[in-house]
């Protein structure tokens, strides 16, 4: 049983460039979760996701960032115009749910901002 | 979700039991106890997770007090593999957001 994949693995961008960042969770899972971690910082939570529904986005920036959870295909993370505060290692996590709540991780994409 | 109180760090000799305390003293009814580690620089792993009993799976044991106000993971034998940052979080398990602290610093030694 596959992992939770993630890519890419490190993504560089130049300022003001737009970040896609994909995550497919494991087989049978429909929970999705998204974290970031800044250079010498803990993982802040940002946003929760099930199937074409955002749960909770209260760790969202307010501005330039959005995900989605399509019906079909992995969840995409997007940063718009990008800035080097924006550099940092993004996690995804998915979870069974169904009274099953352990997350279980990616092994991140690495944003750098140029 | 309730606080938790984790020591910045421990060492321990590889081979031997790590043991490492969380306090959760504000911790609700239907909070779970979950632990999760990150080796550098990698994704969070899974460990353990309980309510009230103690529980045991191929990686370690968790031990809870009976008033529930604390807790600690047990690595019955551990390797130098187990280096790593280890997070005590307090949650109700609904699929709510997890909220990382900054955890314990454990260091396995030869």
């Amino acid at each position: 049983n596959a992992g939770v994949m993630q890519n890419p693995r490190h993504l560089v961008r130049r300022r003001g460039q737009e970040a896609r960042l994909r995550c497919s969770p494991m087989k049978g899972h429909s929970h999705v979760y998204w974290y970031r971690q800044l250079p010498e910082e803990g993982l802040k939570f940002m946003v929760y996701l099930q199937k074409e529904n955002i749960i909770d986005e209260s760790g969202m920036p307010k501005e330039r960032f959005s995900a989605e959870f399509p019906k079909e295909g992995p969840s995409i993370l997007r940063i718009q115009q990008v800035v080097r505060g924006d550099s940092a290692a993004y996690f995804c996590a998915s979870s069974p749910g169904q009274e099953r709540y352990e997350q279980y991780f990616g092994p991140g994409t690495r944003l750098t901002v140029t | 979700d309730a606080k938790t109180t984790q020591p910045p760090s421990m060492d321990c000799a590889e081979g031997r039991a790590a043991n490492l305390p969380c306090n959760h003293s504000t911790i609700s009814g239907n909070e779970y106890v979950y632990w999760y580690r990150q080796i550098h620089s990698q994704g969070p792993q899974y460990i353990i997770h309980g309510l009230k009993n103690n529980e045991t799976n191929e990686m370690a044991s968790l031990i809870i007090t009976e008033d529930r106000k604390s807790s600690t993971l047990i690595l019955p034998h551990a390797t130098l593999r187990d280096t790593a940052v280890y997070y005590c979080i307090v949650d109700t398990g609904g699929g709510n957001k997890l909220t990382f602290g900054t955890g314990t610093q454990l260091k396995v030694e030869l």
